[in-house]
């Protein structure tokens, strides 16, 4: 069956500009979670959402949100882009729920100039 | 807050030698302890999901195990392909819909 779909897998933006990154999870997996990944803090929890509702969210600025559709594809915007933005960002589908298997996709990597 | 640890940060094993990472882990109410290995730029693949302490799951060359306070990624006879980064992560049950990771153990084997 076909994996997590993240798509663009590169982008570059510049300092103030904000950006749009999309995740197409496992077909009939209802929860999407996503994640920031970056050499110094390692992987961190952005937010999850499960049929269209935000369950939990992590430290992160207003800047990060997220949404799901009824279809469960989820989008994920940063606005005023920061260096400190610039990571791989890592979608991860899963049945129910975090707490149990996640499938990840293979990353948006964004670069902020 | 829950937390997860994970050691050694790298490791360098000759093809053959096999080794143990470890997860130690703080979490309220373990709902589940995962292990995913990440190749260089890639998301990371799942490995074993492990419920309650004592339970085992092999794959491979790979067995996890549990205890209450951490989990142990035992590799055997590992080979060059082994090479990953091995990521940890916790549920628990005051913030069951995420996880935490923790920083993971690079993992380099030499032919």
């Amino acid at each position: 069956k076909a994996g997590v779909t993240q798509t663009p897998r590169y982008l570059i933006k510049t300092r103030g500009q904000q950006v749009t990154l999309s995740c197409s999870p496992i077909s009939g997996h209802r929860s999407v979670s996503w994640y920031q990944q970056t050499p110094g803090q390692g992987l961190q929890f952005l937010f999850e959402y499960f049929s269209e509702t935000q369950r939990n969210k992590g430290n992160f600025p207003g800047r990060f949100s997220g949404r799901q559709f009824s279809n469960s594809r989820s989008e994920m915007n940063v606005s005023t882009l920061e260096l400190g933005d610039s990571a791989l960002y890592l979608c991860a589908s899963s049945l129910s729920g975090p707490n149990t298997e996640a499938f990840f996709g293979q990353g948006t990597r964004l670069t902020v100039v | 807050e829950d937390q997860v640890t994970q050691s050694p940060e790298a490791l360098r094993l000759q093809e053959g030698e096999s080794s143990s990472l470890n997860c130690s882990y703080t979490v309220s109410g373990l709902r589940g302890l995962f292990w995913y290995r990440q190749d260089p730029g890639k998301g990371p693949e799942f490995l074993f999901t492990l419920y309650s302490a004592g339970e085992e799951k092999e794959k491979e060359r790979l067995k996890a195990t549990l205890t209450k306070k951490e989990s142990f990624l035992h590799i055997t006879a590992p080979k060059p392909e082994d090479s990953a980064t091995y990521l940890c992560a916790v549920s628990g049950s005051y913030n069951f819909n995420k996880f935490y990771f923790g920083s993971g153990t690079k993992l380099n084997v030499k032919p």
